[in-house]
């Protein structure tokens, strides 16, 4: 069983729909990451958490939406998506500057 | 800003061989984190090693070992006795020291086959 577990797996969703991807960690780390992952491309950091407080915004279109309730969890909310935004999203989540560890994904495909 | 260059799209070894990927950074920092992690077809990214810049010796971890060669800024991974279950997509990634926890900077990856 992964220490940060991802729901759902994959996602189809049209471009008016509102849905939300949820990452939940285990492992008592003090840090979460949302990252995209497009093919062919670097993955590329989305939003940074640290003690649920966002440190980082790396220039993300309003259309997502971060949440940090606590430590232990992390939200994507996603609204008038465009196809362009299919990828693997990936959940990491870090304790100080060690390693990150991640979750499985959410493949999100967008018609 | 910091960069990570993956420059072998695609490798291929057989089953029991060595192979060596290859990846190149840059920074102006002199400490940093710098890591290798496989991502399988189930998706999941999964740390295979990591190394200190401040630590000469290179790290290794069963049959992997890296080659970090900190002036020339390579940071090559080694995999000794290649196995079926080595197949994967193999990232290189650099953190800095000490900044921002979300500086975990990413190369475009090594997709790596394995013959039987």
């Amino acid at each position: 069983e992964t220490g940060v577990t991802q729901t759902p797996r994959h996602l189809v969703m049209g471009m008016t729909n509102k849905k939300s991807l949820k990452c939940e960690q285990h492992l008592g780390h003090n840090a979460m990451y949302w990252y995209k992952q497009s093919a062919k491309k670097p993955l590329e950091l989305m939003f940074v958490y640290n003690f649920k407080e966002q440190t980082e915004n790396n220039s993300v279109p309003s259309r997502f939406s971060p949440e940090c309730p606590n430590s232990s969890h992390l939200f994507l909310h996603l609204h008038t998506l465009q196809p362009e935004d299919s990828a693997l999203y990936l959940c990491a989540s870090s304790q100080g500057q060690l390693e990150a560890f991640f979750g499985q994904g959410t493949r999100l495909t967008v018609v | 800003a910091q960069t990570v260059t993956q420059s072998q799209p695609e490798m291929s070894v057989q089953e029991a061989e060595t192979v060596t990927l290859s990846c190149t950074y840059d920074t102006s920092e002199s400490d940093y984190y710098l890591f290798w992690y496989k991502q399988p077809p189930s998706r999941q990214m999964i740390l295979v090693i990591r190394q200190e810049a401040y630590k000469q010796q290179n790290a290794t971890e069963n049959r992997f070992s890296v080659n970090f060669q900190k002036a020339a800024k390579s940071f090559s991974l080694k995999i000794s006795d290649s196995q079926l279950g080595d197949a994967a997509m193999y990232f290189c990634a650099y953190r800095s020291y000490g900044g921002s926890q979300g500086n975990l900077i990413f190369g475009k990856g090594t997709k790596l086959s394995v013959k039987p």
